[in-house]
């Protein structure tokens, strides 16, 4: 069964830093890994999709990556802001079945 | 993107009523969709996977004649918590997939906060 975790749980961090969420997977047999952000009390909003044969994915200010060899996907914010205070959490597809991380939840300092 | 309506975002209700949620694709056709449920500062717990014209497949776990689920069309599914006690308190989730056999994306909806009396 697929086990995905997500590392830190939770991350502080001032105004105007880049930071790194990490997501970490048992099973590399993926279809895809979305990422995903939920504010407190609302459903979640999908950030990025990538792709099994992908290597990573970009929007605005945030790039994903995945190396499924090493089970890991991580997501990296860049010159976050206040706004970008929200929990971020990691799904993988493996075709049958959607499994969710853990989660982290994100505090950017003004 | 496509969009997921889930109806109501919230509900009080006293203890042995039932509640029913709608989960709707507005803009596509949901042959699967997902019903989860979430406890404060959790990730999502999946209950179970609604397909439409038949029966939903249910987690281990999950009683299937307290949480019942119909998904008559492919743009309505629905949840309904029958005779609700306070242990069913939480937020409800649902989500579609994206109809593109390619994409695979899965949308969700904003989510019921439940509370039971």
């Amino acid at each position: 069964k697929q086990e995905v975790t997500q590392i830190p749980a939770a991350l502080s961090v001032p105004e105007g830093e880049n930071l790194v969420l990490n997501c970490s997977f048992t099973d590399s047999a993926i279809y895809n890994l979305q990422w995903f952000r939920q504010d407190p009390g609302k459903g979640l909003t999908s950030l990025l999709l990538i792709q099994s044969s992908q290597r990573e994915q970009t929007s605005g200010r945030l790039n994903a990556s995945l190396d499924k060899s090493s089970g890991r996907s991580t997501l990296y914010i860049a010159a976050s802001q206040p706004g970008d205070s929200a929990t971020y959490l990691c799904a993988l597809n493996t075709g049958n079945q959607f499994y969710f991380g853990t989660g982290t939840s994100l505090t950017v300092i003004p | 993107g496509a969009v997921v309506s889930q109806h109501p975002s919230w509900v009080i209700c006293k203890s042995g009523t039932s509640v029913k949620i709608e989960c709707r694709s507005l803009d596509f056709q949901a042959t699967t969709m997902f019903w989860y449920r979430q406890f404060p500062k959790q990730s999502l717990m999946l209950m179970a996977t609604s397909n439409e014209g038949s029966k939903a497949t249910y987690e281990q776990g999950v009683e299937k004649d307290k949480f019942l689920i119909n998904h008559a069309s492919l743009t309505l599914s629905t949840l309904t918590v029958t005779s609700a006690h306070p242990e069913d308190s939480s937020f409800y989730i649902c989500s579609a997939r994206d109809p593109q056999p390619t994409n695979e994306k899965l949308f969700f909806g904003s989510g019921t906060q439940l509370s039971v009396l």
